[in-house]
């Protein structure tokens, strides 16, 4: 059974700081990992996919990468800034079945100006 | 911008009654997910259908939760009788065969039961 782990819980950081969340998967037999970002009282939104035969994503100040053999990924966010202060979840989407996707418990996410 | 919908948003019913939730997919969707979120369990994956046909429902409690697609637009779940241990956030998901998108969240339907 899949499980993904998340890593820290909680995260605060002064505004501008890089900063990096991890996440580790224990099968390594995934067909994707996504990022997601959860603000309060919403759903989840997407932020980066990562294919299992890939090694990094980036969307503007975020960077995803995936080391499928080790189960892990991380997000580097560049330059935080307040209006990341949100919940990060990452899942892996399983290689076989019926290819459900797994959540990690999340990143509570703080940034302060 | 295309969005899944779901409603209500919130739900606050008494032990005992039933709960339906609804949610539609994005247009051209054909895989549907229906997810639980608690502090504790952070999110479990209830039900997923593919083409309307109900793929896995392996983490769903059958005894009182059911889930149907009646048609492409649609997607419910029903809770009856209703517990207090099922007050958590519900949330819906659609995206493209294949796997290879990401998927589409809506914004949840708060259910509190007392």
């Amino acid at each position: 059974k899949q499980e993904v782990t998340q890593i820290p819980a909680a995260l605060s950081v002064p505004e501008g700081e890089n900063l990096v969340l991890n996440c580790s998967f224990t099968d390594s037999a995934i067909y994707n990992l996504q990022w997601f970002r959860q603000d309060p009282g919403k759903g989840l939104t997407s932020l980066l996919l990562i294919q299992s035969s890939q090694r990094e994503q980036t969307s503007g100040r975020l960077n995803a990468s995936l080391d499928k053999s080790s189960g892990r990924s991380t997000l580097y966010i560049a330059a935080s800034q307040p209006g990341d202060s949100a919940t990060y979840l990452c899942a892996v989407r399983a290689d076989t079945g019926f290819q459900k996707l797994v959540f990690g418990t999340g990143t509570r996410l703080l940034v302060s100006p | 911008d295309a969005r899944v919908t779901q409603t209500p948003r919130h739900k606050v019913t008494e032990m005992g009654q039933e709960v339906t939730m609804r949610c539609q997919p994005i247009l051209g969707h054909n895989t549907v997910f229906w997810y639980r979120q608690t502090m504790m369990q952070g999110l479990e994956l209830l039900a997923y259908f593919r083409n309307r046909a109900p793929l896995d429902d392996s983490g769903m409690p059958k005894d009182r939760f059911s889930a149907e697609m009646p048609d492409a637009t649609l997607a419910t779940l029903k809770i009856q009788p209703s517990e207090p241990r099922d007050s958590a956030v519900y949330f819906c998901a659609s995206g493209p065969t294949g796997g290879n998108s990401p998927l589409h969240f809506g914004n949840g339907t708060r259910l509190t039961v007392t």
